[in-house]
C-alpha cells in the first residue's frame, strides 16, 4: 500500500519558471490538501479539495493553483515561481474534512 | 473558528525522563484534536486523536494525551523518553463540520539528551 506519493522529491527551479508538483493517493479519500512548511511557521494550507471536481483556497493561495480532475490526483502548479516559494511542500488526504490526514513524504523546492 | 497554540518551540529532556508537550486550543464548537509527529525529512504521521470519546487518549509509541475542556488543553505526555522520540510534534484542531479544516500548531521540536 503506497498511501500518498509525491513527485519530485526535490527540485531546484529558476525564478519565473512554471512548475507542477504531483500528488497521488490510493486510499480513495475524498479530501486532499497542499501545505507548505517553513521554519518557525509550521504548516500552512495552500489549497484544498473536498471532493473530485471542487477546490478551495487555503491560508496562502497566492501564486499557486490546483486541479482535481479525479479522486486520486491533486497537482499543485506554480505558474511563475518566485524565491519566496522556496519551501517544503506536503500533500495530504483524508476521508472527510474532519478526519485524520495522511501525508506524503514532501517535495523540497528551491527557487533561485 | 478554531485555533491551536503550542507552548515552547523546543523542548529538551534526558533519556528516560518524562516528556510533556503543551497544546492549548480554541474552538467555538466541540473540537476534534490531534497530535502528529514528523521525523527528519519525512511527512507527518498521526500519533493520536481525540474525537469526543474518552478524554485520555493513548497513541502509538507510548504517547498519550488528555483532553481537558476546563483548561482548553490537550497536552502530550510520555512517561519515559527514548532517543528515537526526537522529532517535531504538531498539535492540530478541527471540528465535525463541513466548513472546518484542520488547523495545525507551529510545532515543538523535541530533543533527547543521552
Amino acid at each position: 500500500i503506497a498511501g500518498i506519493t509525491q513527485a519530485p522529491t526535490s527540485q531546484i527551479l529558476a525564478a519565473g519558471r512554471r512548475m507542477t508538483l504531483r500528488c497521488t493517493q490510493d486510499m480513495r479519500h475524498n479530501a486532499m490538501y497542499w501545505y507548505r512548511q517553513d521554519l518557525g511557521l509550521g504548516l500552512r494550507l495552500i489549497h484544498y479539495s473536498n471532493t473530485a471536481g471542487t477546490t478551495g483556497k487555503g491560508e496562502v493561495p497566492d501564486g499557486y493553483s490546483v486541479s482535481r480532475a479525479n479522486t486520486d490526483d491533486f497537482p499543485l502548479t506554480l505558474a511563475s515561481a518566485v524565491p519566496s516559494q522556496t519551501s517544503v511542500y506536503f500533500c495530504a488526504s483524508s476521508a472527510g474534512d474532519w478526519d485524520e490526514q495522511f501525508f506524503g513524504p514532501g517535495t523540497r523546492l528551491t527557487v533561485l | 473558528a478554531q485555533s491551536v497554540t503550542q507552548l515552547g518551540s523546543h523542548v529538551s529532556v534526558s533519556e528516560g525522563a518524562l516528556v510533556l508537550l503543551r497544546c492549548n486550543y480554541s474552538s467555538s464548537v466541540p473540537p476534534y484534536l490531534f497530535w502528529y509527529v514528523q521525523y527528519p525529512n519525512q511527512g507527518l504521521q498521526l500519533l493520536l486523536k481525540y474525537t469526543s470519546a474518552a478524554t485520555l487518549v493513548k497513541g502509538i509509541n507510548g504517547f498519550e494525551a488528555e483532553f481537558k475542556k476546563s483548561e482548553t488543553s490537550f497536552h502530550l505526555t510520555k512517561p519515559s523518553a527514548h532517543m528515537s522520540d526526537a522529532a517535531e510534534y504538531f498539535c492540530a484542531v478541527t471540528a465535525y463540520s463541513s466548513a472546518s479544516k484542520i488547523i495545525f500548531g507551529s510545532g515543538t521540536r523535541l530533543s533527547i539528551r543521552p
